[in-house]
């Protein structure tokens, strides 16, 4: 699992709050990813990280912000919540171009 | 627009025969494509890479064949096992840099014993 671990694994929470989900790798490498999963949709970016506090959009940022302001930590933030944001959300790293390793999800449910 | 397409209907296959997936893209120039699986409830889990001057890439009972003049890639698993049930990804570099990979929507494959 390249030493990615996520957190919490479950979420429940209420429409209009905030959310911050967290990304955790043990090996130091520079690319980060937050995808979601939805049916239908398959996994889509959210944001991605180059570098300790540099980051960038992905195709489906809005109502997303994400912080890295250390190599191994890459938090993702729902600054209020909305039942469209009911998703699993996966965290990924990339070694090489060649792979990438993700994460075990988080199950995010926005009631 | 870009656009990256698996087979959304469900693959049943009996177990011992090749399952063959597609992948089909468009409006992408791709330097490589990758395969990933995906058991429920799990993250992807990468399988192959191949890159755009490869025809075809093997591992073991695995296949995956690229050509980007049909802009298709194929995915075979030979021998195919109850254990190979799984849905099954495939992702597209993005030539630019940050290593960022577009994926298709998966494909389920159902291998009956």
């Amino acid at each position: 699992d390249a030493g990615i671990t996520q957190s919490p694994r479950h979420k429940v929470t209420e429409t209009g709050t905030p959310v911050t989900l967290r990304c955790h790798q043990t090996e130091n490498h520079r690319y980060m990813y937050w995808y979601r999963q939805d049916p239908g949709h398959g996994l889509r970016l959210i944001h991605y990280s180059y570098g300790v506090k540099d980051t960038d959009k992905g195709e489906v940022s809005d109502g997303y912000s994400v912080s890295r302001s250390k190599t191994e930590d890459f938090l993702l933030t729902l600054e209020s919540a909305t039942s469209s944001q009911t998703s699993v959300y996966f965290c990924a790293i990339s070694v090489t171009r060649d792979e990438q390793f993700f994460g075990p999800g988080t199950r995010l449910t926005v009631l | 627009s870009q656009k990256i397409e698996q087979n959304s209907e469900a693959l049943n296959i009996q177990e011992g025969k090749t399952a063959t997936l597609t992948c089909n893209y468009t409006n992408y120039s791709p330097a490589y494509l990758q395969w990933y699986r995906q058991d429920p409830g799990r993250g992807p889990v990468f399988l192959l890479l191949i890159r755009e001057n490869e025809k075809e890439k093997r591992k073991e009972r695995l296949k995956v064949t690229f050509d980007t003049t049909l802009k298709q890639s194929l995915f075979h698993i030979t021998a195919s096992q109850p254990a190979d049930s799984a849905t099954y990804l495939c992702a597209l570099d993005e030539k630019g840099g940050y290593q960022k990979v577009t994926f298709g929507t998966g494909t389920k494959l159902q291998v009956i014993p």
